[in-house]
């Protein structure tokens, strides 16, 4: 079935510089492409998705890219601040039939003040 | 906003003890989802249900059980827990009856705890 890498499991940066999360997936035939954003001891919430027909998309700070060839996605978070601190998940929806939201192993962000 | 409510937040249990998790969406959606989030914040699907047609990761063991008296509700049974069982519980729903191609929408969690 499907599986998605994401790295790095950790990251840290200053306030003010930009933050990328990278995933990979294997199923070829996968369409979409969400992002999860976690605060502790919350629900995650979608922040944006890709589809299988775009190649990116912006919603102000937040950047996603899709590479169909490579199997890959990524995320990335301009000008972060305090509040972009949380776990960042990427997922994948496989090939129709499949029912299933796979998602990635998730990013610890924390953004320094 | 949350429109997926679960209850309980909390429950700590006994090995061998039976549990229930209640799950409500109040967005009108098609399809609802249950996931497994461990110590380690991984998400793991467990079930989908859409139109009475239920599909089962099959990695999940069989003490695990969903239940749904309408759309709008999809509980989960644990017959027996056992200590791997203790994780959050995160209930969800997309509106998409074929699949989880539009955004799902996730509870606050059920956080288990087996002693």
């Amino acid at each position: 079935g499907e599986q998605v890498e994401q790295l790095p499991s950790i990251l840290r940066v200053q306030e003010g510089s930009s933050a990328s999360i990278n995933c990979s997936y294997e199923d070829s035939a996968s369409n979409y492409f969400p992002w999860y954003k976690q605060e502790p001891g919350e629900n995650p919430k979608l922040i944006i998705d890709i589809r299988s027909n775009m190649e990116r998309k912006q919603i102000q700070e937040l950047i996603v890219l899709l590479d169909k060839k490579a199997k890959r996605f990524s995320l990335h978070i301009t000008d972060t601040q305090p509040g972009d601190s949380a776990m960042y998940f990427c997922a994948a929806s496989p090939s129709s039939g499949s029912w299933q939201l796979i998602f990635g192993s998730g990013t610890q962000l924390t953004v320094m003040p | 906003e949350t429109a997926v409510f679960q209850t309980p937040n909390y429950h700590v249990t006994q090995v061998g003890n039976e549990v229930s998790f209640n799950c409500k969406q109040t967005l009108g959606h098609d399809t609802m989802y249950w996931y497994k989030q461990d110590s380690k914040k991984l998400l793991k699907i467990m079930f989908s249900y859409n139109n009475k047609q239920l599909i089962v990761n099959e990695t999940v063991p069989r003490r695990f059980s969903p239940q749904s008296s309408d759309k709008a509700h999809l509980n989960l049974r644990i017959k027996s827990v056992e200590p791997e069982d203790s994780a959050v519980y995160l209930c969800a729903s997309s509106k998409w009856a074929g699949g989880p191609n539009t955004e799902v929408f996730f509870g606050k969690g059920t956080r288990l705890t087996v002693v």
